[in-house]
């Protein structure tokens, strides 16, 4: 099993449309979760951190499951500019250096 | 605020050549992180520095690669001789020890090997 796992996709939704990314982690003692968004041929950028209780920024919820060891992203009402890749970051357990998931294509259409 | 700032932001170079990437983090951060991304292998961590010092470089795919922070605002990334598979997207990162902080990312170098 890989250590971060997504999905690739791509995602592709209408305008305004609601959609869910979920990343999958195998190393039980992992502590620090992230988002981050990619733009084609741009850096990653932090979109936000996973709190274990949830978090949420504007159209933005993050959401941690460790019992089934996921991550979970959700974007309410889509805009075109959401349009990137989305990367989950995972810590290694017992660590802080960070592990990146293959990230998950999203394309959003007028 | 200035990020991560690296340098060249594009480099094409032929087979065999030495090429040198360059990068300043973000002042105070205690790591430093070089990455590259293809297609093929998405985002891979290839050396981690804590506070100048080397801690794990076990992504470094072979010994062409060498990578070295001479001081807490400088590291290089080195590739002799260079090889056409290496052509990427290398990206350099900083973050703050605190707790478990995020990373900042530069631009990135193009690297494209003829």
């Amino acid at each position: 099993r890989k250590e971060v796992e997504q999905d690739p996709g791509p995602f592709n939704v209408p305008e305004g449309a609601t959609v869910a990314f979920n990343c999958t982690y195998s190393n039980s003692a992992s502590q620090s979760f992230f988002w981050y968004r990619q733009d084609c041929r741009k850096e990653p950028k932090l979109l936000m951190s996973v709190y274990s209780s949830g978090n949420e920024d504007g159209r933005f919820t993050a959401q941690l499951n460790r019992a089934s060891q996921y991550i979970s992203l959700l974007i309410r009402d889509s805009k075109l500019s959401d349009s990137a890749t989305y990367l989950c970051v995972v810590n290694k357990g017992g660590s802080y250096i960070p592990t990146f998931g293959r990230g998950t294509s999203l394309i959003v259409h007028p | 605020d200035a990020g991560v700032i690296q340098s060249p932001r594009h480099e094409v170079t032929e087979m065999g050549q030495e090429v040198t990437l360059r990068c300043k983090p973000i002042s105070g951060h205690d790591y430093l992180f070089w990455y590259r991304q293809t297609m093929m292998r998405g985002l891979e961590l290839l050396i981690y520095f804590n506070n100048n010092v080397p801690i794990d470089d076990s992504g470094m795919p072979e010994d062409r690669f060498s990578a070295k922070m001479p001081n807490a605002s400088f590291s290089t990334l080195k590739i002799q001789p260079s090889e056409p598979r290496d052509s990427a997207v290398y990206f350099c990162a900083s973050s703050f020890f605190e707790g478990n902080q995020p990373q900042h990312f530069g631009d990135g170098t193009r690297l494209s090997i003829l």
